[in-house]
């Protein structure tokens, strides 16, 4: 049974770029979150989204958004790269709000900003 | 804005000593996560609470949420080598809009010496 899958694992990009990072859900889940980890930090929640439909955001600029399609996959894009942008993005999946049954996370993108 | 303060930072044991991480919150939680995150992975969940004064046991690892749903705390008896990782803690928000977004703390690296 495969878990989370996000691609690619690691990338590096010039400021001012663009990206797009992919996660495909457990199977069986519906529900996708983002979260950005800096190092040496815990992971920050970026946004969910259920029902092809960002059904809530956390405290991150513009730049960032995203997409569920309808097979549940996921894409996280961020624009005008910034230096601090990098960081470790995790993708995480669940049935429902996964407040009470947790979570499953990728084991995430490597987004370097040079 | 909710926080989750995890103590200690770090902590570093010898094989066969018992720990004790704490989270502590001054906000009110519909359930409390922990994860274990090893380096280049994803956070892994351990365990969700959900009832205020449960106690969950998982082979030497106990869980505990507190009676006001506030804070947490996680107790390894007999630390293994295989214990070392970080260690997180992650409140589910309860009710309203909130659909489940994780409110992490820092992290707890914790290494076990042979």
């Amino acid at each position: 049974d495969a878990g989370v899958t996000q691609s690619p694992t690691h990338l590096i990009k010039t400021r001012g770029q663009q990206v797009t990072l992919r996660c495909s859900p457990k199977s069986g889940h519906d529900t996708v979150s983002w979260y950005q980890q800096a190092l040496g930090q815990g992971p920050q929640f970026i946004f969910q989204y259920y029902e092809e439909e960002e059904r809530q955001r956390g405290n991150f600029p513009d730049r960032f958004s995203g997409h569920q399609f309808p097979n549940y996959s996921s894409e996280l894009n961020v624009n005008a790269l910034l230096l601090g942008d990098s960081a470790l993005y995790l993708c995480a999946s669940s049935l429902g709000s996964g407040r009470n049954y947790g979570y499953t996370f990728g084991s995430g993108t490597r987004l370097t900003v040079v | 804005t909710q926080l989750l303060e995890q103590s200690p930072q770090f902590l570093s044991i010898q094989e066969g000593e018992n720990l004790t991480v704490y989270c502590n919150s001054s906000s009110v939680f519909s359930s409390l996560q922990w994860y274990r995150q090893e380096p280049g992975e994803g956070p892994v969940l351990l365990v969700t609470v959900v009832t205020g004064g449960e106690v969950k046991k998982l082979k030497r690892l106990t869980f505990q949420f507190g009676d006001a749903r506030k804070d947490s705390s996680l107790h390894i008896t007999a630390a293994q080598p295989g214990d070392t990782g970080l260690y997180l803690c992650a409140g589910a928000n309860a009710g309203g809009t909130s659909y489940g977004k994780l409110t992490f703390g820092q992290g707890t690296i914790l290494t076990v010496h042979p």
